[in-house]
């Protein structure tokens, strides 16, 4: 068990440009999750996962965010036409079947920096 | 909709002392977890301690133990013999089976 990783930990584009984030979550977990963390403030919820199935999106996932779970194993969020505001920590979490109470375990975080 | 409020943006503890993290929740749901995640310095998130809701027994892990006050909606996390590697930021996060929603969080700073 090696985790839950994200790539890449670290990016910084410009203003307008599209950027894509990979997570690879924990093997056997059938669930994963995005989240966002701003400065100084608690991750924010963005989307999950059920294998393969989107099965709910935040209200803070506009149209310019887009994430897929193409074969129910890595996902990846991409941002079009970024925005300084969506400069962050983009986590990724997941889990076994989500019945109530089961650990998250999260990865290391993208941290995006939008010039 | 849930909501989570950690009031102490900032707490420190001398070593080999006990502290105890504030947090306060709003839920609609009848059953529920609680739970409080440790992030240390550019390291990642990780689980600290779980509460079930329905359970009226106060979860404890080894030096980490909270205290859970449902009529109250509280849950406070205390940290006993404290140590330099506790210090991290600490977030209190509910729990509805769909996605975890976070307090602000605590920094908690651990003094030699």
């Amino acid at each position: 068990d090696t985790g839950v990783s994200q790539d890449p930990r670290h990016k910084i584009t410009k203003r307008g440009q599209n950027v894509t984030f990979r997570c690879d979550p924990i093997s056997e977990h059938n669930r994963l999750y995005w989240y966002r963390q701003t400065l100084g403030q608690g991750p924010e919820f963005l989307t999950y996962f059920q294998n393969e199935a989107q099965l709910e999106k935040s209200r803070l996932l506009s149209d310019r965010f887009s994430a897929e779970r193409p074969k129910g194993s890595f996902s990846t969020l991409e941002i079009q036409r970024t925005e300084q505001g969506d400069s962050a920590m983009y986590l990724c979490a997941s889990s076994s079947p989500g019945t109530p109470g089961i650990t998250q375990y999260f990865g290391p975080g993208t941290r995006l920096l939008v010039l | 909709a849930q909501t989570v409020t950690q009031s102490q943006p900032e707490m420190s503890v001398q070593e080999a002392e006990t502290v105890t993290l504030s947090c306060t929740y709003d839920t609609s749901e009848s059953d529920y977890y609680l739970f409080w995640y440790k992030q240390p310095p550019s390291r990642q998130m990780i689980l600290v301690i779980r509460q079930e809701a329905y359970k009226q027994q106060n979860a404890t892990e080894n030096r980490f133990s909270v205290n859970f006050q449902k009529a109250a909606k509280s849950f406070s996390l205390k940290i006993s013999d404290s140590q330099l590697g506790d210090a991290a930021m600490y977030f209190c996060a509910h729990d509805d089976a769909r996605q975890l929603t976070f307090g602000s969080g605590t920094q908690l700073t651990v003094l030699p």
